[in-house]
């Protein structure tokens, strides 16, 4: 894998169910792996930054996990809200770049 | 206070003019970015600063150029502009440690006419 490259683009979920997306990274030269919420006409925000394989974190309904030898992590959110939309955006941080997936874009049906 | 902050928030100019987008970080960061988003929603690296020393400059023509007068600011300049230049333009900030994360100014709407 030579780019960060993230799966669904796009992906509608209703209020209230959980969902999870992906990150795909290259593993080699890694430093951390950054996840951000990115609200429209907004400015991305980070969510998450993990190092170490094995990582897991979670800030309230969203939790994240790490797999540095595979290159890959995932996005956890429980319990769908309508606040949840936005657009979330994977980086890996190599060698001083944060280098940027095209993102997920979350929609919450009500 | 605005952590990290972009002016102008818009600017719509002619082809072939010179113009200027200043950011300024009062987070005591050591590292500065310039990133261009694209008509795809896409955040491409354009330039990354440490303690004002350029580290990466992406494929970008040259008619971009990054200056950092000190550590907490980096403006970037653009001569002669071109249609294809227009997009938003996010500045961003760092400490130095591998676990830490950015923030992003506002961003700048570029519009060439």
């Amino acid at each position: 894998i030579l780019n960060v490259e993230q799966s669904p683009q796009s992906l509608h979920v209703q209020e209230g169910d959980s969902t999870n997306f992906t990150c795909s990274f290259p593993s080699s030269n890694f430093y951390a792996l950054h996840w951000y919420r990115w609200e429209t006409a907004k400015s991305p925000e980070a969510l998450f930054v993990m190092t170490l394989n094995g990582d897991e974190k979670k800030k309230g309904r969203i939790s994240a996990t790490l797999n540095t030898k595979e290159g890959y992590s995932y996005l956890y959110i429980k319990g769908s809200q309508p606040e949840d939309s936005a657009t979330y955006l994977c980086a890996s941080n190599r060698d001083d770049k944060i280098i940027f997936g095209k993102g997920t874009r979350l929609h919450i049906l009500p | 206070d605005t952590a990290v902050s972009q002016t102008p928030k818009y600017l719509v100019t002619q082809m072939g003019n010179d113009k200027s987008i200043k950011c300024e970080q009062n987070l005591g960061h050591d590292t500065m970015y310039w990133y261009k988003q694209d008509s795809k929603k896409f955040l491409k690296i354009m330039f990354s600063y440490n303690n004002k020393e350029l580290i990466i400059n992406e494929t970008v023509p040259n008619r971009f150029s990054p200056k950092s007068p000190d550590k907490a600011h980096l403006n970037l300049h653009i001569n002669s502009l071109e249609l294809g230049d227009s997009a938003v333009y996010f500045c961003a900030s760092r400490r130095g440690q591998l676990n830490s994360e950015a923030f992003f100014g506002q961003g700048t709407r570029l519009t060439v006419v």
